[in-house]
């Protein structure tokens, strides 16, 4: 049972348009959510988080917005640039400071020069 | 600062074999977690540790052990290797405060 579920596996963005990725999640229970970046041959480095008491956070170029009643997450990247082809995991945990995280299967985005 | 280490990068293990993969932190933090990583599965936890000599079972612990002797370090044993463990397999750690995850480069293991 797939609790965290990101259902598109690729997505092609042109350079410098907005990149939007979508989570959507199953348990109610979860209370923070996380997104990482993961290149080839690496491991995965975290980019944004939010808790579920706000609805958006922002950091730079890198959005996350939480529709609770939706239960949906997504990532915005404005405006995107080639570096940010990578494949992007979001991940959930039951509360903030649970070290248990969920994740998603996954999105490879590709950015398009 | 190396941040989290795991060795080796690659492995080819016999059906049967037995092998420790290993992990190792130098920022001092209380949490560490083993992941793997399938195609079309996302990262699924295997196990996780609180601290020195706590251990806990994660979604897929099955032929799977770990001991947590030292703050640093967290080895990853596989009993008795299976085609099915064949996969790429992340070390985290974290501060007890934050769910933000720090990973290694990840050990890619082939079981024959």
């Amino acid at each position: 049972d797939q609790q965290v579920k990101q259902n598109s596996p690729s997505l092609s963005v042109q350079e410098g348009r907005i990149s939007i990725l979508n989570c959507d999640y199953t348990n109610s229970m979860f209370d923070y959510f996380l997104w990482y970046k993961k290149y080839p041959a690496e491991g995965p480095t975290f980019l944004i988080s939010i808790s579920s008491i706000k609805d958006k956070n922002e950091d730079g170029r890198f959005t996350v917005f939480l529709n609770k009643s939706a239960k949906h997450l997504s990532l915005h990247i404005v405006p995107s640039q080639p570096g940010d082809s990578a494949v992007y995991f979001c991940a959930a945990a039951l509360d903030f400071g649970n070290e248990k995280l969920t994740f998603g299967t996954g999105t490879r985005l590709t950015i398009i020069p | 600062n190396a941040g989290v280490t795991q060795t080796p990068k690659f492995q080819v293990l016999k059906t049967g074999q037995s092998m420790t993969l290993q992990c190792a932190q130098d920022m001092n933090h209380e949490y560490m977690s083993w992941y793997r990583q399938d195609p079309g599965m996302g990262l699924r936890l295997i196990h996780y540790s609180v601290g020195a000599g706590i251990t806990d079972q994660g979604e897929v612990p099955n032929g799977y052990n770990v001991s947590r002797s030292t703050t640093e370090d967290f080895p990853l044993r596989l009993l008795s290797a299976a085609p099915s463990q064949t996969s790429v397999y992340f070390c985290a750690s974290s501060y007890g405060l934050t769910a933000e995850a720090f990973f290694g480069q990840g050990t890619r293991l082939t079981v024959v």
